[in-house]
């Protein structure tokens, strides 16, 4: 495997249903992230993982938990989804270097969730 | 409020016309990234620009960076229909701990034949 990957790459669940994305980065990076992308909206930035520590919720619903367990790997954990919740959700890694600067995201290739 | 901001939004052009895309922000940044995405895919890294002045090209694209006017642009030249897609400028907050891109809107390219 390489760079960034992502599955499952699609999910279809119900409103009471518990599931999990997973995401992986082959990249040797230290920060990974996820992000919603809806239609025809912007890339929203949900969290951030900087060598595994949170840094980053960007006010998303509880009902989204990301787990980081170590620099390599990133779960989004979902639970009593709402249909409006439905969208392509993006995992990214990069490397964060010296003075704080964040680099270069690569970005897997996404989950298309839809929630009935 | 950090806002990064692309125009156009959305381009149709025809095949072998020049056109350039604008990203303006609002906060001080040296360094700034363009992505490419196709419909239903995933975001694809064209250019990182790390300084002021720098000018990357591939193809029939090139970016540049101005950071005391807080400007980017992507200029395509004599297009062609594979650079149909959306293209995201993202500007690199730098700040210790809790920095991110800050993406753009995205620029939808349709190039017809």
């Amino acid at each position: 495997e390489t760079g960034v990957t992502q599955t499952p790459r699609h999910l279809v669940m119900g409103m009471t249903n518990k599931k999990s994305l997973k995401c992986e980065q082959h990249l040797g990076h230290n920060a990974m992230y996820w992000y919603k992308q809806s239609a025809k909206k912007p890339l929203e930035l949900m969290f951030v993982y900087n060598f595994k520590e949170q840094t980053e919720n960007n006010s998303v619903p509880s009902r989204f938990s990301p787990e980081c367990p170590n620099s390599s790997h990133l779960f989004l954990h979902l639970h009593t989804l709402q249909p409006e919740d439905s969208a392509l959700y993006l995992c990214a890694s990069s490397q964060v270097g010296e003075g704080g600067w964040y680099n270069e995201q690569f970005f897997g290739p996404g989950t298309r969730l839809t929630v009935l | 409020e950090l806002k990064v901001e692309q125009n156009p939004l959305f381009l149709s052009m025809q095949e072998g016309k020049n056109y350039t895309i604008y990203c303006n922000y609002s906060t001080t940044s040296d360094r700034l990234y363009w992505y490419r995405q196709d419909p239903g895919k995933s975001l694809e890294s064209l250019f990182v620009l790390l300084s002021n002045g720098a000018v990357k090209q591939e193809g029939r694209l090139m970016a540049s960076l101005d950071t005391k006017a807080r400007l980017s642009t992507l200029h395509i030249t004599a297009a062609v229909h594979d650079l149909s897609a959306t293209y995201f400028c993202a500007v690199d907050i730098r700040a210790a701990y809790t920095g991110k891109l800050i993406f753009g809107q995205g620029t939808t390219l349709q190039v017809k034949p």
